[in-house]
């Protein structure tokens, strides 16, 4: 039983235009969560988080929102760049546990 | 230069034997960890250790065994008793928790034929 779950297995994005990767989790106690992005033959490097005090943090061209009673989070990168392209993933994490990952959503940004 | 280092990139073993992953981390971190990624899967957790001389199970640790005698190094051992062990293995670590900043080694991909 996955809790939590990137239902787009890719997404495919023109440079320049918005990237929209979805999350979901079932696990209304997670408090802290976490987007990762790895690069093929590379361990995932950390890109954003949001506690579940907030409802959108912002980095630069990445914002996280996080939608607490429809359990939905959600990253928005723009303006969308080749090198965005890469592997994302959710995680979440309840009261400084363990984190749970999503399975990841691969993200080509086409020229 | 500081950095986690895995390895080698690429194991391959014959059914029946163990195999140990090696990881290595110079940031003073305190905690490390072992994921596991299969395909169309996330990292699931194998080991973790917060401290030295002190790790705990994971989500998936049967088969696998791990030691924490310096805090720089956190090797996997693969035993022959885990099913499946065909997979990209993933060493972290972080400072203190795992909700801190966890920092990936590269990954060792174990091929058992």
């Amino acid at each position: 039983d996955q809790q939590v779950k990137q239902n787009s297995p890719s997404l495919s994005v023109q440079e320049g235009r918005i990237s929209i990767l979805n999350c979901d989790y079932t696990n209304s106690m997670f408090d802290y969560f976490l987007w990762y992005k790895k690069y093929p033959a590379e361990g995932p490097t950390f890109l954003i988080s949001i506690s579940s005090i907030k409802d959108k943090n912002e980095d630069g061209r990445f914002t996280v929102f996080l939608n607490k009673s429809a359990k939905h989070l959600s990253l928005h990168i723009v303006p969308s760049q080749p090198g965005d392209s890469a592997v994302y993933f959710c995680a979440a994490s309840e009261s400084n546990y363990q984190l749970i990952w999503g399975a990841g959503t691969k993200l080509i940004i086409k020229p | 230069d500081g950095g986690i280092t895995q390895s080698p990139k690429y194991l391959f073993r014959k059914e029946g034997q163990n195999v140990t992953l090696s990881c290595e981390q110079n940031l003073n971190h305190d905690a490390m960890y072992w994921y596991r990624q299969d395909p169309g899967q996330g990292l699931r957790l194998i080991y973790y250790s917060q401290i030295v001389n002190d790790f705990q199970k994971g989500d998936i640790a049967e088969g696998y065994s791990v030691s924490r005698e310096k805090k720089e190094s956190f090797p996997l051992t693969v035993t022959s008793a885990q099913k499946n062990p065909t997979a990209f293995y993933l060493c972290a670590s972080s400072m203190r928790s795992s909700t801190d900043t966890q920092y990936f080694g590269p990954g060792t991909r174990l091929t058992v034929l």
